[in-house]
């Protein structure tokens, strides 16, 4: 298995809402990375995880938090998001700091 | 402070032409470089990495040129084909205490003309 699989693929959810992103991976890489990209701009990096501890949060607001439930898994939990925070959510995952392997994404949006 | 960026935001090219894509990074401290094609509403697809120990590295159709004297890399994509069609991203990765920090450059739109 060489994929990162990320669900849902779409989600719509109001402002009062709570919703989470689910990012799955097989191969073995113990960092997990989560990246946010709006349209016609470059991925951003949010938050990265090694193995399975938070280790780079780059100031992201307190209504994101991320989860490494195992060495496979990694969640971003959603609350109070604004409509700015619509935007393609992408994990990747990767041995170190070679193979990085991205997701298809989630594409969010806020309502 | 750390950045990538591109010198054309847009590039158009004949099918069948070489197509050349330039990056520039300012982080010496950076050890590895990423291409990336992005396509619409797909993830960022890996073409090519190059180490910053070597400055050259061929793939199929693709070369990485890596110039780390004037911090500057490329991508050179042979005989280009509609399906070259995409955004693509340089990324330089940073190895931090705290962990691998991946950034991407603002990306190159590449439209292939038949």
């Amino acid at each position: 298995d060489t994929e990162v699989t990320q669900t849902p693929k779409h989600l719509v959810m109001g402002m009062t809402n709570k919703k989470s992103l689910k990012c799955e991976q097989h191969m073995g890489h113990r960092a997990m990375y989560w990246y946010k990209q709006k349209a016609k701009k470059p991925p951003e990096l949010m938050f990265v995880y090694s193995y399975e501890k938070l280790s780079i949060n780059e100031s992201v607001p307190s209504r994101f938090s991320p989860e490494c439930p195992n060495s496979s898994l990694l969640n971003l939990h959603l609350h109070a998001l604004q409509p700015e925070d619509s935007a393609l959510y992408l994990c990747a995952s990767s041995l170190e700091r070679h193979g990085y392997t991205f997701g298809s994404g989630t594409r969010l949006t806020v309502v | 402070g750390e950045s990538v960026g591109l010198h054309l935001p847009t590039l158009s090219v004949q099918e069948g032409d070489n197509s050349i894509i330039n990056c520039a990074y300012s982080n010496s401290a950076s050890d590895y470089f990423i291409w990336y094609k992005q396509e619409s509403g797909k993830g960022p697809q890996f073409i090519i990495d190059i180490r910053s120990n070597m400055d050259k590295r061929q793939g199929q159709r693709v070369t990485v040129l890596l110039n780390k004297t004037v911090k500057h890399l490329s991508l050179q994509i042979a005989a280009t084909q509609p399906g070259d069609s995409a955004v693509y991203f340089c990324a330089e990765n940073v190895n931090k205490a705290a962990g691998n920090k991946l950034t991407f450059g603002g990306g190159t739109r590449v439209l292939v003309k038949p």
